[in-house]
């Protein structure tokens, strides 16, 4: 089993351009994460998603949208870039929402930078 | 205040020492807590969970809550380099929603 694939693992965006940060996972779990990572502030939820075609906010949605058309895939895309989106980005997943011998297992991480 | 307070560090201890790692939260509705390792450039990996107070062990990594206090408590024995990493404590109720502490870098000097 791969577990969580990100990709890309890097990219820089122009502000006002849009981009789509691609999250698959091959255990069939049916939650799935997106959170960002900025220095010294912790992992911050900005969508999460409990099985195909149910998506909901996180604490940090703004700027974001994602889809859920399969249980593998969870895209997370940004419209218009803003700097202030500039981050790491992880997609998670997990068997359930409640707590698991496993917990969540976490991707290799989009590496965004925003000009 | 934050729901879940854990210092930044870096923290450096020599081979073989034992590490304390803590952190503590306000929510007295979390109820199960975790440990992530997060090595640099790398995504968070599971370390240890526990449910509720108490301890738990595996191999070197001793996890233990108190949920009295709010604190909980990562201990490393017989550090290595190979655990040089940011550790980042997480709790959550039993939902979708995990809250993670900010994370605390260790360094294991050889």
């Amino acid at each position: 089993n791969a577990g969580v694939t990100q990709t890309p693992k890097f990219r820089i965006l122009k502000i006002g351009q849009s981009m789509t940060l691609q999250c698959t996972q091959d255990m069939n779990h049916n939650y799935m994460y997106w959170y960002r990572q900025d220095p010294g502030m912790g992992l911050k939820l900005i969508y999460y998603s409990v099985g195909a075609g149910i998506t909901d906010k996180g604490e940090v949605p703004n700027g974001y949208n994602v889809s859920r058309s399969t249980t593998e895939d969870f895209p997370l895309r940004l419209e218009l870039a803003a700097p202030s989106q500039t981050s790491v980005y992880f997609c998670a997943s997990s068997p359930s929402g409640g707590i698991s011998a496993n917990g969540q297992f976490f991707g290799p991480g989009t590496r965004l930078t925003v000009l | 205040q934050k729901e879940v307070e854990q210092d930044p560090g870096p923290l450096s201890v020599p081979e073989g020492a034992i590490v304390s790692l803590n952190c503590t939260y306000s929510n007295s509705a979390f109820q199960y807590f975790m440990w992530y390792r997060q090595y640099s450039r790398k995504g968070p990996e599971l370390l240890m969970y526990t449910y509720s107070s108490g301890n738990k062990e595996d191999g070197r990594f001793t996890a233990q809550v108190d949920k009295s206090s709010k604190y909980i408590s990562l201990f490393i024995r017989d550090s290595q380099p190979s655990d040089s990493a940011t550790y980042l404590c997480a709790m959550t109720s039993g939902t979708y929603k995990y809250i993670f502490g900010t994370g605390t870098r260790l360094k294991v000097l050889a």
